[in-house]
């Protein structure tokens, strides 16, 4: 079975401090890791997938097999990054099926 | 183009009631998933369409069921309405639906049972 945990349901920094939101999933294969986001009062949108290995808005996360993880980061975060933010897991042969993990509302302080 | 639309926004319905979302994809996408959200059980997936047909199906009761027109387009059923019911109901839209990567999301349907 396929499980994705994000251990910090609330995360608050300061504006300019790093900020990282946790993610470990279980899986026996090799799936697919997105992170997604949740603006207030703005539906979900994909924030990055970790086969792209991109930066958007200045958020990078890493997929480490050997620890199960995709832990999001950012190095000086934002007011504007507060969100909530969402880990999900894709596997090869779920098409577009998700499984999410339970979400962490991240705040940050000006 | 637009994006993914869910009428109603917001439903409260009474226990034992049925309820019926619905679910326009954006133009030209063929699959449509939903997905419940709610505070203790986060986003669960509820079932996938593609072309007409029921292609994936997640872990929940029979009085949730689904199905999709010619257009594409996609509605929820959920009979006999259980307090526990009471979540925001989002759809996602994808072209073919074969990665996760390409669903775009509604704004997603509020529905509370009283």
């Amino acid at each position: 079975a396929q499980r994705v945990t994000q251990p910090e349901k609330l995360l608050s920094v300061f504006k300019g401090a790093p900020v990282e939101l946790k993610c470990n999933y279980s899986y026996s294969g090799s799936p697919e890791l997105f992170w997604y986001v949740q603006y207030s009062r703005q539906r979900l949108q994909l924030l990055l997938r970790h086969i792209s290995r991109e930066s958007i808005k200045g958020f990078t996360a890493d997929l480490n097999k050997g620890e199960t993880s995709f832990h999001l980061k950012k190095p000086f975060a934002q007011e504007e990054d507060s969100a909530m933010y969402y880990c999900a897991l894709s596997s090869p042969t779920s098409g577009s099926r998700l499984t999410f993990g339970e979400g962490t509302q991240l705040t940050v302080n000006p | 183009k637009a994006g993914v639309t869910q009428t109603p926004r917001y439903l409260i319905k009474t226990r034992g009631q049925q309820v019926t979302l619905s679910c326009s994809p954006i133009s030209g996408h063929r699959s449509v998933s939903w997905y419940q959200q709610t505070p203790g059980q986060g986003l669960q997936f509820l079932f996938e369409y593609f072309s007409e047909t029921q292609r994936n199906k997640g872990n929940f009761p029979g009085r949730f069921s689904g199905r999709q027109f010619s257009n594409s387009r996609s509605e929820m059923n959920v009979s006999t309405l259980e307090l526990g019911d009471s979540a925001l109901y989002l759809c996602a839209s994808s072209f073919a639906g074969l990665s996760a990567a390409e669903a775009f999301f509604g704004q997603g349907t509020r529905l509370t049972v009283v």
